[in-house]
């Protein structure tokens, strides 16, 4: 079982409509929760954090983390074709200093 | 704002060579990370270090080795460069405490894509 898994995708949805992007994980003891976003031919760059149990919200988008369901997930309102990108998902597990375990991604593709 | 700056971001050398990847960061993080992407693969870990000349393997350090004389500076070193080792290489860093708890972001520089003849 993988680390972090994330469903390849490719998600397409039309300009306006919310994406939702999924994430689980497999180790309990994790804590820390990353989203990042990564453009093509461009390096991952941080969205949103969290590690508390329940939604978290940044402008267009909100981070959902259920604990008991190891899993997190992103939404993006209102999508906009510049949110055309790979969304990376990457967890801290609880016996790690530092070190992030990452899913492979999901492509989103928000057309016009 | 963070910034790790990788000294190349197009590379090309030969089978055999000895390859020298250099990163930088600038906000004296202690946590320093260099990863490939392949197309499907996704992120891959190679090595890591938690402070200066100490390091940890990654998933795939076989071909790999990594130096970190000075905080701030990590170096990936391909031994002897082979065409699988053709792909997008990212260095990043972390501080082992942020300002907010343990959250600890990674930040990334904009990679060197470097191909193997």
């Amino acid at each position: 079982q993988k680390e972090v898994e994330q469903n390849s995708g490719p998600l397409s949805v039309p300009e306006g409509a919310i994406a939702s992007l999924n994430c689980t994980y497999s180790d309990r003891g994790s804590q820390s929760f990353f989203w990042y976003r990564q453009y093509s031919g461009k390096s991952p760059e941080l969205i949103m954090f969290i590690y508390s149990n329940g939604d978290k919200e940044d402008g267009r988008f909100t981070a959902q983390l259920n604990k008991a369901s190891q899993y997190v997930s992103l939404l993006i309102r209102d999508s906009q074709p510049s949110d055309s990108a790979t969304y990376l998902c990457a967890v801290r597990r609880g016996s790690t200093l530092g070190r992030l375990y990452f899913g492979r991604g999901t492509q989103l593709t928000v057309w016009p | 704002d963070v910034k790790v700056t990788q000294s190349s971001r197009y590379l090309v050398k030969r089978t055999g060579e000895k390859v020298f990847l250099e990163c930088v960061q600038d906000m004296d993080h202690e946590n320093m990370f260099w990863y490939r992407q392949d197309p499907g693969l996704g992120l891959r870990l190679i090595y890591f270090s938690y402070d200066v000349k100490m390091k940890e393997k990654g998933d795939i350090p076989e071909g790999y080795s990594v130096s970190r004389e000075k905080k701030e500076r990590f170096s990936l070193i391909l031994e002897s460069a082979s065409t699988n080792q053709t792909s997008m290489y990212l260095c990043a860093s972390s501080s082992l405490r942020d300002l907010l708890g343990s959250n600890q972001p990674q930040h990334f520089g904009d990679g060197t894509r470097l191909s193997i003849l």
